[in-house]
C-alpha cells in the first residue's frame, strides 16, 4: 500500500537557520503530495500542496517540489522564526475525495 | 479556524466504557473523515463518510463505529475501551472536488 517517510525529529534551528524536511513516498500511479503544520494544541493546517510532478508548492515562505524521480516532496524554508516550532506532516492522496496518508511527522523546535 | 468543529475536547473515561465523539463540517463539505493520532502509530484515517454513506474504511477496529446524519454531522463511536485507545481523535472534512482536507481541533481521548 501507500506510504510516507519523513526524517525523524525532533529537529532544533536557530532563528534565521535554513530548514530542510525530508519525506519520500511509495504509491501506485501519480498521488497529490501534500505538507500539513500543527501548532501545539490545535487541528492540521494545510501548507502547501502540489498535485503534479515538478509542480512547486508554497506557502509562508515554505516551499516543496514534487519530485517524480525521486518520489521526494522535502519542504524547504530560507529563514525559520520561532512562530514556525510546530510538527510537520508530509502526506499524499490519490484524488479528491480520498483519505490522506500522512507520515509519523517532524516536530519542529526554533529557539531566538 | 478551519470551520470544522468537534466536542468535546476532552474526554477522560475508564476501560471497558463507550463513548461518542461529535464532529460538525464545514458548511458545504459532504466528506467527513476520522483519524486517529496516536505517539506510537503517528497519524492513521480511520473511516470516511459522504452525504451519508460509508466510503472508505482504513485501520478502524470494530469496536470503533461512525455514522453520518443527514444534516452532515458525524460521530465516532468506541466502546470496550482499552488503554491503547488513548489519542487524539481528528475529524477532517473536504469537498468532492478537491484534495483540501480541513481539520477540526481534535478530541483528546485518555483512558485510565
Amino acid at each position: 500500500g501507500d506510504s510516507v517517510t519523513q526524517m525523524e525529529g525532533p529537529v532544533t534551528l536557530s532563528e534565521e537557520a535554513f530548514l530542510t524536511i525530508n519525506c519520500t513516498y511509495t504509491a501506485t500511479g501519480y498521488p497529490s503530495l501534500f505538507w500539513y503544520v500543527q501548532y501545539p494544541g490545535e487541528g492540521l493546517q494545510l501548507l502547501l500542496k502540489a498535485t503534479k510532478a515538478d509542480d512547486k508548492g508554497s506557502n509562508k515562505g515554505f516551499e516543496a517540489t514534487y519530485r517524480k524521480e525521486t518520489t521526494s516532496f522535502h519542504l524547504e524554508k530560507g529563514s525559520v522564526q520561532v512562530s514556525d516550532s510546530a510538527v510537520y506532516f508530509c502526506a499524499l492522496s490519490h484524488s479528491g475525495n480520498t483519505p490522506l496518508v500522512f507520515g509519523k511527522g517532524t516536530r519542529l523546535s526554533v529557539i531566538a | 479556524d478551519s470551520g470544522v468543529t468537534q466536542t468535546p475536547k476532552h474526554l477522560i473515561t475508564a476501560t471497558g466504557q463507550r463513548v461518542t465523539l461529535r464532529c460538525s463540517p464545514r458548511s458545504g463539505d459532504l466528506s467527513v473523515y476520522w483519524y486517529q493520532q496516536s505517539l506510537d502509530q503517528g497519524l492513521q484515517f480511520l473511516i470516511q463518510y459522504y452525504n451519508g454513506e460509508e466510503r472508505a474504511k482504513g485501520n478502524i477496529l470494530e469496536r470503533f463505529s461512525a455514522q453520518q446524519f443527514p444534516d452532515l454531522h458525524s460521530e465516532l463511536n468506541l466502546s470496550s475501551l482499552e488503554l491503547g485507545d488513548s489519542a487524539l481523535y481528528f475529524c477532517a472534512s473536504g469537498r468532492t472536488d478537491s484534495y483540501e482536507q480541513y481539520f477540526g481541533p481534535g478530541t483528546r481521548l485518555t483512558v485510565t
